[in-house]
């Protein structure tokens, strides 16, 4: 079946430090690609998404490309800020029984130090 | 602003106990998911609503889970009897037209089971 293979966390680093989290997909088919945000506290937010080979996703400065070639989709930020400390979830989307299914990864929780 | 209101909070109870959880979604949303979040691992889908029918349950434990949607509006998730297994957060999520990846999460519950 479907499947998302994201980096193991924890992820700790400083202020305006790049970053980029690892994501990797199995699927049957084109699945569009996300990445969700959970702030302490608080639900699942969509952060961004791509819906097609090589589509650029991007939000808060914030950005994934949909690599179909390597079944990827990393995240990226040139400069986090402590209010980026969160755990990111990498998800697919496929299609079953006429309803769009999410399939997430296991999360990576990313740590911002001031 | 809109959101998915999900009670109670936190929730611990003793194994083989009844515990029930319950979402209300934004206003005007047809669809409605309940998700369980094991620590450690990312959202899996439990059922999933359209209006008061179940559209999907596939993934949904049917000896000890149920869930009800009987007004196609709020909705309430119980287990009965609860394992120690179940301790997980329960996330309810709710989108205008039939996409997962639309969804709006609440807050979610927070079960542990003792």
């Amino acid at each position: 079946g479907d499947s998302v293979t994201q980096m193991e966390g924890p992820v700790t680093l400083s202020e305006e430090a790049f970053l980029t989290i690892n994501c990797t997909y199995t699927a049957t088919g084109y699945p569009s690609l996300f990445w969700y945000v959970q702030y302490p506290g608080e639900g699942l937010q969509l952060l961004l998404k791509a819906t097609k080979a090589d589509d650029k996703g991007s939000n808060k400065g914030f950005e994934a490309t949909y690599r179909k070639e390597t079944t990827s989709f990393h995240l990226e930020k040139g400069s986090v800020q402590v209010s980026d400390s969160a755990v990111y979830f990498c998800a697919l989307s496929g299609s079953q029984g006429g309803s769009e299914k999410l399939v997430f990864g296991k999360g990576t929780k990313l740590t911002v130090n001031p | 602003e809109a959101e998915v209101a999900q009670s109670p909070r936190y929730k611990i109870t003793e194994k083989s106990q009844a515990v029930a959880f319950w979402c209300d979604p934004i206003s005007g949303h047809a669809t409605l998911y309940w998700y369980r979040q094991i620590l450690g691992q990312g959202p899996e889908l439990l059922v999933q609503f359209q209006d008061e029918s179940v559209v999907d349950d596939s993934q949904l434990p049917k000896d000890r889970f149920s869930a009800e949607r009987l007004k196609g509006v709020d909705s309430t998730l119980k287990i009965q009897p609860a394992e120690l297994g179940d301790s997980a957060m329960y996330l309810c999520a709710s989108s205008l037209v039939r996409r997962a990846s639309e969804a709006f999460f609440g807050q979610g519950t927070r079960l542990t089971v003792v």
